[in-house]
């Protein structure tokens, strides 16, 4: 069964450095999504891609957050510099229609 | 936008019994509604979802309901064992057509042997 692949799985760094994670959605999946979630509660989207295009990308805070999807298949989320607020677990989905399915997600803790 | 009520936060139930999750969303748009069970450290996994155009969808142990008038939809689980024990999501789309979710604050269900 196809699963949304993601790396790292874990990444501790220290604040005001680069962090950039990976994700690669299900084959065929023309739209991927990113969330944050912290610990206790939903996920919450940073942003929506369709094809290589943005969707929506009202709650990524984009002083310092940005992602991209070039070719329209895998995405990479990248922060600059990490806060130590942004210690989360952050999640990568995608969909080929209304059903959405979950990558392992990366934790990041930031020191 | 959308905003999706959870409750409850906890559940506690013994084993063989059944456990009731609600959600409450706003936009009467809305036309799917997932559910999705996290177990710890691990991805959130699709359990079952339900379009607006029906009441009801059971798969086995689990079912979920909505309401549409009361913009409303619970998950219902029976026969609880302890493997069901996890964190589950409710979620409801942003209206026909739109594939971003908005989801509730979750419940930590757990099922005492």
């Amino acid at each position: 069964e196809a699963e949304v692949a993601q790396s790292p799985r874990y990444k501790i760094t220290e604040k005001s450095q680069a962090v950039a994670f990976w994700c690669d959605p299900i084959s065929g999946h023309a739209t991927l999504y990113w969330y944050r979630q912290i610990l206790g509660q939903g996920p919450e989207l940073l942003v929506q891609f369709q094809d290589e295009s943005v969707v929506d990308d009202s709650q990524l805070p984009k002083d310092r957050f940005s992602a991209e999807r070039l070719k329209g298949v895998d995405s990479t989320l990248k922060i600059q510099p990490a806060e130590l607020g942004d210690s989360a677990m952050y999640l990568c989905a995608s969909s080929g229609a209304y059903e959405q399915y979950f990558g392992p997600g990366t934790r990041l803790t930031v020191t | 936008g959308e905003n999706v009520e959870q409750h409850p936060s906890t559940l506690s139930v013994q084993e063989g019994d059944s456990a009731v999750i609600k959600c409450t969303y706003s936009d009467s748009a809305s036309n799917y509604f997932p559910w999705y069970k996290q177990e710890l450290g691990k991805r959130p996994q699709l359990i079952i979802d339900i379009r607006s155009n029906v009441g009801e969808k059971k798969d086995q142990r689990i079912a979920v309901t909505l309401n549409k008038t009361a913009k409303h939809f619970s998950l219902h689980i029976t026969e609880t064992q302890p493997e069901d024990s996890a964190v589950y999501f409710c979620a409801a789309n942003g209206g026909a057509g739109s594939y971003q979710l908005t989801f509730g604050k979750g419940t930590k269900l757990s099922v005492i042997p």
